[in-house]
């Protein structure tokens, strides 16, 4: 089983649209949690870092299901600038980062 | 620019040639880290360095590759007799190396290496 696996799309949505990604990870010692955007021949770059409690950053809503070992990120009110690889992250606190394969969001006017 | 850069941004080389590439971090990070991501893979862990201490490989990081960080700044990655297969994004990252589990880590634009 992968470390961490995501459905790798593509996911194609119209502008406005809400869609959903989500995201399992197999090592429950697993610590700390982020969503990486990726754009096309790009360097990854933090989205957000997924608490706990859940967090939102403004049409970006990051959960995490510590039971379930899993993770999700919901983007609303899609725009065609949201289009890229969206990268669910992991980190067990003594190796570096954990990165899915990513998932493809294209966003269509 | 205060980011991470790295350089050169593009290699092609022939099989069998060594090739190095150069990362330095945004300066007040201790921590240095490189990934290999190739097409439709997420980035994969190959080394990192605590200042100039190389503190973990990755079974990727084959005899073939080495990694140096020697004052703790910028660092180098070489691949000696490179193989088609070494044909990859090189991407480092640096992070501020802190107590804190939860930190981020910065990607410098990589380096895209093609091994004809």
């Amino acid at each position: 089983r992968k470390e961490v696996e995501q459905d790798p799309g593509p996911f194609n949505v119209p502008e406005g649209a809400t869609v959903a990604f989500n995201c399992t990870y197999s090592n429950s010692a697993s610590q700390s949690f982020f969503w990486y955007r990726q754009d096309c021949r790009k360097e990854p770059k933090l989205l957000m870092s997924v608490y706990s409690s859940g967090n939102e950053d403004g049409r970006f809503t990051a959960q995490l299901n510590r039971a379930s070992q899993y993770i999700s990120l919901l983007i609303r009110d899609s725009k065609l600038s949201d289009s890229a690889t969206y990268l669910c992250v992991v980190n067990t606190g003594n190796t570096p980062l954990v990165f899915g394969k990513g998932t493809r969001l294209s966003v269509i006017a | 620019d205060t980011g991470v850069s790295q350089d050169p941004r593009h290699k092609i080389t022939k099989r069998g040639q060594n090739v190095t590439f150069r990362c330095d971090p945004i300066s007040e990070h201790n921590r240095l880290y490189w990934y290999r991501q190739t097409l439709g893979q997420g980035p994969e862990f190959l080394t990192y360095f605590q200042n100039e201490a190389q503190l973990e490989k990755s079974r990727l990081l084959s005899d073939r590759f080495s990694a140096e960080r020697p004052k703790g700044s910028f660092s180098t990655l070489e691949i000696q007799r490179t193989e088609q297969g070494d044909s990859a994004m090189y991407l480092c990252a640096s992070s501020l190396g802190g107590s804190e589990r939860q930190e981020t880590q910065y990607f410098g634009p990589g380096t895209r290496l093609l091994v004809l």
